[in-house]
């Protein structure tokens, strides 16, 4: 298996344009979780999903942030409109039953 | 509200000695406590899990406790080299699936 796949890796966007970032988590697994990382606040949970159904969005910051998960392998993180203080990397997990995570490589996003 | 406190930025040391990281945490129960190690420009790498009823746990030069009654964990990693240098971040699952980070520890082993 190839891992948690993300797609971009880089983003660079003007504020005010929608993003959207991807997510192809590992076969099999069941939960897929969508994290936010930036110097000052760290390693964040924005949303997870559990058999692909969301089961807690409390960390999701604003309503201009939502996710999907259409199937087991596949999501996606949509930001609309952007804005400056969005930019952070985000990053996409998945793992099987709550055990150990096993995390993509990460989408930089930038805002400008 | 639940708390995740990992005890300091950043931690310097020298190559062959033991480094030893504190996570510290509050209001939460967990029935088990994670470490990871986040190269960067990377994602987090799951490095140890360690369940409630276990006081320990090692893997190779890695040795973890897990302390229920003080809410803690200690990460240590022996006979430290350069290549050891990394962020090191502890985890709880604050729900039965939902995992949370703490801040994390950036370890630099000079050689």
């Amino acid at each position: 298996d190839a891992g948690v796949i993300q797609s971009p890796r880089h983003e660079v966007t003007e504020m005010g344009q929608e993003v959207t970032l991807r997510c192809k988590p590992i076969s099999g697994h069941n939960s897929l979780f969508w994290y936010r990382q930036t110097m000052m606040r760290g390693l964040e949970l924005l949303i997870y999903f559990n058999n692909n159904v969301p089961i807690d969005d409390s960390g999701m910051p604003e309503d201009r942030f939502s996710a999907k998960m259409p199937n087991a392998s596949f999501s996606t993180l949509k930001i609309q409109p952007s804005e400056p203080r969005d930019s952070a990397v985000y990053f996409c997990a998945s793992s099987l039953q709550g055990d150990q995570s096993f995390f993509g490589q990460g989408t930089r996003l930038t805002v400008v | 509200s639940q708390k995740i406190e990992q005890n300091s930025e950043a931690l310097n040391i020298q190559e062959g000695k033991t480094a030893t990281l504190t996570c510290n945490y509050t209001n939460y129960s967990p029935a088990y406590l994670q470490w990871y190690r986040q190269d960067p420009g990377r994602g987090p790498v799951f490095l140890l899990l360690i369940r409630e009823n276990e006081k320990e746990k090692r893997k190779e030069r890695l040795k973890v406790t897990f302390d229920t009654t003080l809410k803690q964990s200690l990460f240590h990693i022996t006979a430290s080299q350069p290549a050891d240098s990394a962020t090191y971040l502890c985890a709880l699952p604050s729900s039965a699936s939902k995992i949370i980070f703490g801040s994390g520890t950036r370890l630099s082993i000079r050689p």
